[in-house]
């Protein structure tokens, strides 16, 4: 079975300041591990993957195997940035193709 | 691009009673997912289908949910009858599946439901 555990429901920061959003994840194979994003009266939407080891908004995210993690992190957060954030994962064989979500962070950035 | 169109976006109906979302993905994308999203919650798998197949519907309540996606392309999602635990958002996703493994899913704006 998979499973996504983000523990995280609010999250709270100041503008400027460092933002890491947690994600640990539960799968007996090789995940692909993503974050999607859901601004406000906006639709789900991509924002990173781990397989593509890009910076998408000054967002980063390190696939950990040894301690199951895929924690988002930004060194300087923006106002812009308050959204929910999902972390999620697709796994293989008879999983193939299923996105399985955790519960989501709420991300709160204040002026 | 209009994106994932799904209709309507709001419906409210009585317990017993049916209903039916629609979801038109975007052209060309042969994978479609529909997803249920209870409050405070993630999205949940609901069925997927590539084409007109579905792949992966382990996780649709088969009693009073129905799904079907003719000619690959459409897809309507039917609940009957509705219960009150069935209010929540359904979300709609397509993709493009080369079989190279799992791609970037568009979600379309979903459908709340609130069952009375």
């Amino acid at each position: 079975a998979q499973r996504v555990t983000q523990p995280e429901k609010l999250l709270s920061v100041f503008k400027g300041a460092p933002v890491e959003l947690k994600c640990n994840y539960s799968y007996s194979g090789s995940p692909e591990l993503f974050w999607y994003v859901q601004y406000s009266r906006q639709r789900l939407q991509l924002l990173l993957r781990h397989i593509s080891r890009e910076s998408i908004k000054g967002f980063t995210a390190d696939l950990n195997k040894g301690e199951t993690s895929f924690h988002l992190k930004k060194p300087f957060a923006q106002e812009e940035d308050s959204a929910m954030y999902y972390c999620a994962l697709s796994g293989g064989g008879t999983s193939y193709g299923k996105l399985t979500f955790g519960q989501g962070t709420i991300l709160t950035v204040h002026p | 691009e209009a994106g994932v169109v799904q209709s309507p976006r709001y419906k409210i109906i009585e317990k017993k009673q049916p209903v039916a979302f629609w979801c038109n993905p975007i052209s060309g994308h042969n994978t479609l997912y529909w997803y249920r999203q209870n409050l405070g919650q993630g999205p949940e798998l609901l069925i997927r289908y590539e084409n007109e197949e579905a792949v992966d519907d382990s996780q649709l309540p088969k009693d009073r949910f129905s799904a079907e996606r003719l000619k690959g392309v459409d897809s309507t999602l039917k609940i009957q009858p509705a219960e009150l635990g069935d209010s929540a958002v359904y979300l709609c996703a397509s993709s493009w599946d080369w079989g190279a493994g799992y791609t970037e899913a568009f979600f379309g704006q979903g459908t709340r439901l609130t069952v009375v």
